[in-house]
């Protein structure tokens, strides 16, 4: 049973216009939502979060939005650059430190 | 230092081999996690270390033995592997093992079993 869900494999976007990434999970006990962003050959990195408190949290370029009525986790990139191409991952976490990953969104952005 | 450092970056091991994933970090992080990553599948929790004790196992067999020898160094002892045990093995700390707190990863060691 998947609890965190990235439906859409990937996405192509053009340099300057906004990355719309999406997560849908079915857990009620998560309580931190985080991204993750994979270039090939790396391990991922942390990108941004957000507490369940919250439903807003932006970084720069990088937003992120959590709609805890519908589960649903999205990151918003604006204006998105070809160096942002990489595969990006939704985690969600509960007490203990258990990350539950979605299965990645491979970004392109094309100059 | 932000880095988590992972060696070797590939293994190649026939099923009989013992082998070790070994990982290291110097930010003074207090939890440190071995995941694992299949092809085009997201990263899987297998162990968290909290305060060089182990804290969470989820269920991994008993060929996969992870020793935390002290607070910056996490291994991963390997033995009478199976091939579908290859994969991408990521090491991860965090300042503590909490809610929130964000994990640095390592590179990965891509193992491979003949």
């Amino acid at each position: 049973d998947q609890q965190v869900k990235q439906n859409s494999p990937s996405l192509s976007v053009q340099e300057g216009r906004i990355s719309i990434l999406n997560c849908d999970y079915t857990n009620s006990m998560f309580d931190y939502f985080l991204w993750y962003k994979k270039y090939p050959a790396e391990g991922p990195t942390f990108l941004i979060s957000i507490s369940s408190i919250k439903d807003k949290n932006e970084d720069g370029r990088f937003t992120v939005f959590l709609n805890k009525s519908a589960k649903h986790l999205s990151l918003h990139i604006v204006p998105s650059q070809p160096g942002d191409s990489a595969v990006y991952f939704c985690a969600m976490e509960t007490s203990g430190s258990r990350l539950t990953f979605g299965e990645g969104t491979q970004l392109t952005v094309n100059p | 230092d932000t880095e988590v450092t992972q060696t070797p970056k590939h293994l190649v091991m026939g099923m009989t081999n013992k082998k070790s994933l070994k990982c290291e970090q110097h930010m003074g992080h207090r939890a440190m996690y071995w995941y694992k990553q299949k092809a085009k599948k997201p990263p899987e929790l297998m162990f968290v270390y909290s305060y060089e004790k182990l804290s969470i196992n989820e269920s991994v067999p008993s060929r996969f033995s992870p020793e935390c020898p002290n607070s910056s160094l996490l291994n991963l002892h390997l033995h009478a592997l199976q091939p579908e045990d290859s994969a991408l093995y990521l090491c991860a700390s965090s300042h503590m093992a909490s809610v929130g707190g964000e994990l640095f990863f390592g590179e990965g060691s891509r193992l491979t079993v003949l």
